[in-house]
């Protein structure tokens, strides 16, 4: 059973940075490409950033991009994602996520739980 | 990268069907057989219920059927039960190298 284990989430101010991990387990790590989306409180889901499972191609969401990186190390079977320069409207719940299929038909099938970040002064 | 649009709220009787709908572009929901619909209960993550367009993964009521036809997804569930009360999400690849979610479909079974 594939299992993602989410942490790293947490209270920050603006402009500070987070790093947040997702375990995986249960697969192998890099025949897969993997993601995060967030939502916000109250909120709907929204794709932020994506990484293919062995290239190291990347694609990062508008609102992102130049502030979030995403990355994995697949000897550990971790995917990361550095936020930096966060603001309040980054505040969300985090969730890692496998993608099924082949590019560019890639799409969501196994999700973690999440983990919150929280952007405030 | 602006949200598909979906109906905000839907409501219907047991057993009875229902459709959401998905409306996207050409750059989107258009361009490739890639729409996929999620299934999320409060304070759970989202799951999987119909990828391209209208395949079932394992496990998945065949209740639950998927179509598209242009710009326009949709989610069928024929014979609504209690538990299928929950929000609901398409989402579709772009011709950009990125993902896009609809809004949000909120379910109530009355």
């Amino acid at each position: 059973e594939v299992n993602l284990v989410e942490s790293g989430g947490g209270l920050v101010q603006p402009g500070e940075s987070l790093r947040l991990s997702c375990a995986a387990t249960g697969l192998a790590f890099s025949n897969y490409a993997m993601g995060w989306v967030r939502q916000a409180p109250g909120k709907g889901l929204e794709w932020v950033s994506t990484m293919s499972g062995s290239d190291g191609r990347t694609y990062h969401a508008d609102a992102v991009q130049g502030r979030f990186t995403i990355s994995r190390d697949n000897s550990k079977n971790t995917l990361f994602l550095q936020m930096n320069s966060l603001r309040a409207e980054d505040t969300a719940l985090y969730y890692c996520a496998k993608y099924r299929g082949y590019w560019p038909g890639w799409t969501f099938d196994i999700w973690g739980q999440g983990t919150m970040v929280t952007v405030s002064s | 990268q602006s949200a598909l649009a979906q109906p905000a709220s839907m409501s219907g009787s047991p057993g009875q069907p229902i459709t959401i709908s998905c409306t996207g572009t050409s750059s989107d929901v258009g361009a490739y057989n890639y729409v996929s619909w999620y299934q999320q209960h409060p304070g759970k993550a989202p799951k999987l219920m119909i990828y391209d367009v209208s395949n079932r993964p394992s496990g998945v009521s065949n209740r639950f059927s998927g179509s598209k036809s242009g710009n326009t997804a949709s989610l069928t569930i024929s014979g609504l039960q209690a538990e299928d009360e929950a929000d609901y999400y398409c989402s579709s690849s772009t011709s950009t190298n990125t993902w896009v979610f609809g809004g949000g479909t909120k379910l109530t079974v009355l």
